[in-house]
């Protein structure tokens, strides 16, 4: 069965940080590109952070760069985001997804989604 | 505010016909990138309802279809049924945002 699953959320005060864990399962972890995306409570999605198949190409939306690391351990099947300097407005739930279908592609798997809460 | 503009909420009665628009511009679904669409159940993951445009993963009924023309895109669901009531995304790629993906910012379907 193809699956993601997610783990490493929790509650972080301002400032702190917390490392997020995607653990894959059922494909070949290596070939695809992996994401983040996240939602905030009540809110729509927000597209985080994206790593190419070959681990070489890295990118972040603006609202995370330079706090934000993406990073994936194809011998774990494994997709990690370590996140520093936490705002409230990181407040969300965090998804691990796939493109399966090319770089240009849907997001065609979803993990369950972890939570991450920022708050005092 | 979202670079994918969708209407915040639609409705229809069970048996009906309704689509939900997604509109952008030339930066994203105007440049000929495909658009993508996602169903989200309360409480649940997002799951991936039509991909390319118009294409649907296997399982996904075929009362479910997806068109685009110019800068904006449709997902039409006929014959409502009350599980259809959940909330729906529109995505594609940007090429003028660093990183790229965008997302609309969701359409709540209410079946009467």
């Amino acid at each position: 069965e193809v699956q993601l699953v997610e783990s490493g959320g929790g509650l972080v005060k301002p400032g702190g940080s917390l490392r997020l864990s995607c653990a894959a399962s059922g494909f070949t972890f290596s070939s695809y590109t992996m994401n983040w995306v996240r939602q905030a409570p009540g809110k729509g999605l927000e597209w985080v952070s994206s790593m190419s198949s070959s681990r070489s190409y890295i990118y972040y939306a603006d609202s995370v760069k330079g706090r934000f690391t993406i990073s994936g351990d194809n011998a774990k099947n494994s997709l990690y985001l370590q996140m520093n300097s936490l705002r409230a407005e990181d407040t969300a739930v965090y998804y691990c997804t796939t493109q399966r279908g090319g770089d240009l592609g849907a997001f065609d798997i979803w993990g369950q989604g972890t939570m991450v809460t920022v708050s005092s | 505010q979202s670079v994918l503009t969708q209407p915040p909420s639609v409705s229809g009665a069970l048996g009906q016909r309704v689509t939900i628009s997604c509109t952008g511009s030339s930066s994203n679904i105007g440049a000929g990138y495909d658009v993508h669409w996602y169903h989200q159940l309360p409480g649940t993951a997002p799951k991936l309802l039509i991909y390319g445009d118009s294409n649907r993963p296997s399982g996904v009924p075929d009362r479910f279809s997806g068109s685009k023309s110019g800068t904006s895109a449709s997902l039409a669901i006929s014959g409502l049924q009350a599980e259809d009531e959940a909330d729906y995304y529109c995505q594609s790629y940007d090429n003028n945002l660093s990183g790229n993906w965008v997302f609309g910012g969701g359409t709540k379907l209410i079946v009467l």
